[in-house]
C-alpha cells in the first residue's frame, strides 16, 4: 500500500497571502496524484489531477507541481472561501486508492 | 450537470446490516467505474471500494478494512450504485460518499464528482 503523508497538519495564513501545502508518497506515483478541497459540511471537490492539471472551474490561483514522491499544492492569493481542508490522493497503484491525512488551512 | 445522490444511511446496531444507494444523473453512468469513500467524524477520507464497468466485467476491489463484509454493486439500467454493508462495527460509523472515477485508463483514476454523502452510525 502506498502511504501518503501531508504536511503541515494545519497551516495558518492571512487572506491575500500564498499557501504552500506538501504531499509525499512512500513510493513513486509518477504524476498520478490528485488534490481535493473539502469545505466544512461539504463533500470533497476535485481541484487538481495529474499532479498539475486544474479541474474544470478551478481558479488559476490554485496550482500543483511535483512528480515521483514529492508534490506541492500552491494557492497564490488566499480568498476567504479557500480556508478548508485539502487532501492529496494517489491513483498510480491500487487497490487501495490512498489519501493523505489532510492539511487544514486556517485564517491567520 | 453530473449529480450523485446517496441515500440509505441511518442508525444500526453492531453486527447489523445496511444498504446504501447512490443515484446518478447527468452523465453516461454505465461508462464509468464508481467508488465509495467514507469519512469518520472529524477524520480524513478513506477509500472503501470500487466497481468497474461492464467492459471490465463489473469487477470489484475493496479496502482491507471492509473486505468480506461490504459489497459494491451497480444497476446500469437504473443508473444506480449500491453498497451492501454487513457485520457492521462501531468503527464503520462515517459519512459515506459515492464518487465517479473519471476514466478507465491507468492514469485517470481520480474522483471527479462526489455526492453529498449519507451518514451511517453504528451504535447500540
Amino acid at each position: 500500500e502506498i502511504v501518503m503523508t501531508q504536511s503541515p497538519g494545519t497551516l495558518s495564513v492571512s487572506p491575500g497571502e500564498r499557501a504552500t501545502l506538501s504531499c509525499r508518497a512512500s513510493q513513486s506515483v509518477i504524476r498520478n496524484l490528485a488534490w481535493y478541497q473539502q469545505r466544512p459540511g461539504q463533500a470533497p471537490r476535485l481541484l487538481i489531477y495529474s499532479a498539475s492539471v486544474r479541474a474544470a472551474g478551478i481558479p488559476a490561483r490554485f496550482s500543483g507541481s511535483g512528480s515521483g514522491t514529492e508534490f506541492t499544492l500552491t494557492i497564490s492569493s488566499l480568498q476567504s472561501e479557500d480556508f478548508a481542508v485539502y487532501y492529496c490522493q494517489q491513483y498510480n497503484k491500487w487497490p487501495p486508492i490512498t489519501f493523505g491525512q489532510g492539511t487544514r488551512l486556517d485564517i491567520k | 450537470e453530473v449529480q450523485l445522490v446517496e441515500s440509505g444511511g441511518g442508525l444500526v446496531q453492531p453486527g447489523g446490516s445496511l444498504r446504501l444507494s447512490c443515484a446518478a444523473s447527468g452523465f453516461t453512468f454505465s461508462d464509468h467505474y464508481m467508488d465509495w469513500v467514507r469519512q469518520a467524524p472529524g477524520q480524513g477520507l478513506e477509500w472503501v471500494g470500487r466497481i468497474r464497468n461492464k467492459p471490465s466485467s463489473y469487477t470489484t476491489e475493496y479496502a482491507a478494512s471492509v473486505k468480506g463484509r461490504f459489497t459494491v454493486s451497480r444497476d446500469d439500467s437504473k443508473n444506480s450504485l449500491y453498497l451492501q454493508m454487513n457485520s457492521l462495527k462501531t468503527e464503520d460509523t462515517a459519512m459515506y460518499y459515492c464518487a465517479r472515477v473519471y476514466g478507465t485508463g491507468w492514469n485517470s483514476h481520480y474522483l471527479d464528482s462526489w455526492g453529498q454523502g449519507t451518514l451511517v452510525t453504528v451504535s447500540s
